[in-house]
């Protein structure tokens, strides 16, 4: 069992270039997040998809784009990236819109802007 | 947004102690989730909450949910070198979206 899968797993961009990060998981969840994470801030949402066909901002959206592609697949864009969003970036899934259950995460993609 | 302080920020401790940490919350909580990321890798849930005065176990690991529904504890026995890693509380965010909110990780280094 895969469970979440993230790739790339390691990104160097220079500044204004433009990527998109892919993440894909085969339990049949509904719903799917992107979290990044920085030191001593713990994880913080950008985006959410509830379910496919709906996509909604988290915490820090600004300078990111979604797509949820089907129920399996959902990507993360970076139309001109900045040097702030060096991060880790998480990919995670659950079953139920709800957080009662938890998510299962992805290994991440350490993304470094330059 | 929801607040979650986490402490200690990091602790380094010799293997065979015993580990505490703590979480609270601006808000009251109806489920507490405990994550540990290992070097490299994603999150992985550890024990879920979901009462008041709730104590759960997963091995040498035990968290309690607080009584009063806006802190929970996790502890950890006998501490190993796989112990390594940061520790995450988590809990359902504020407004309707409710998604995950995460408090900012306890760092765990074990010492030989």
């Amino acid at each position: 069992n895969a469970g979440v899968t993230q790739t790339p797993k390691f990104q160097v961009l220079k500044t204004g270039q433009s990527m998109t990060l892919q993440c894909a998981q085969d339990m049949n969840h509904n719903s799917m997040y992107w979290y990044r994470q920085d030191p001593g801030m713990g994880l913080r949402l950008i985006y959410y998809s509830a379910s496919e066909g709906t996509t909604d901002k988290g915490e820090v959206p600004n300078g990111y784009n979604v797509s949820r592609l089907n129920k399996r697949e959902f990507s993360l864009r970076l139309e001109s990236a900045a040097p702030s969003q060096t991060s880790v970036y998480f990919c995670a899934s659950s079953e139920s819109r709800l957080p009662n259950y938890g998510y299962t995460f992805g290994s991440g993609t350490r993304l470094t802007v330059v | 947004g929801q607040q979650l302080n986490q402490s200690p920020q990091s602790m380094f401790i010799q293997e065979g102690e015993d580990v505490s940490m703590n979480c609270t919350s601006s808000s009251i909580f109806n489920t507490w989730l405990w994550y540990k990321q290992d070097p490299g890798e994603g999150p992985v849930l550890l024990i879920a909450l979901y009462k008041a005065g709730e104590l759960t176990s997963n091995g040498r690991l035990t968290a309690q949910f607080g009584i009063t529904r806006k802190d929970s504890f996790l502890n950890i026995s006998a501490s190993i070198p796989s112990d390594v890693g940061i520790y995450f509380c988590a809990g359902p965010g504020s407004g309707s979206a409710r998604q995950l909110t995460f408090g900012s990780g306890t760092q765990l280094t074990v010492l030989p």
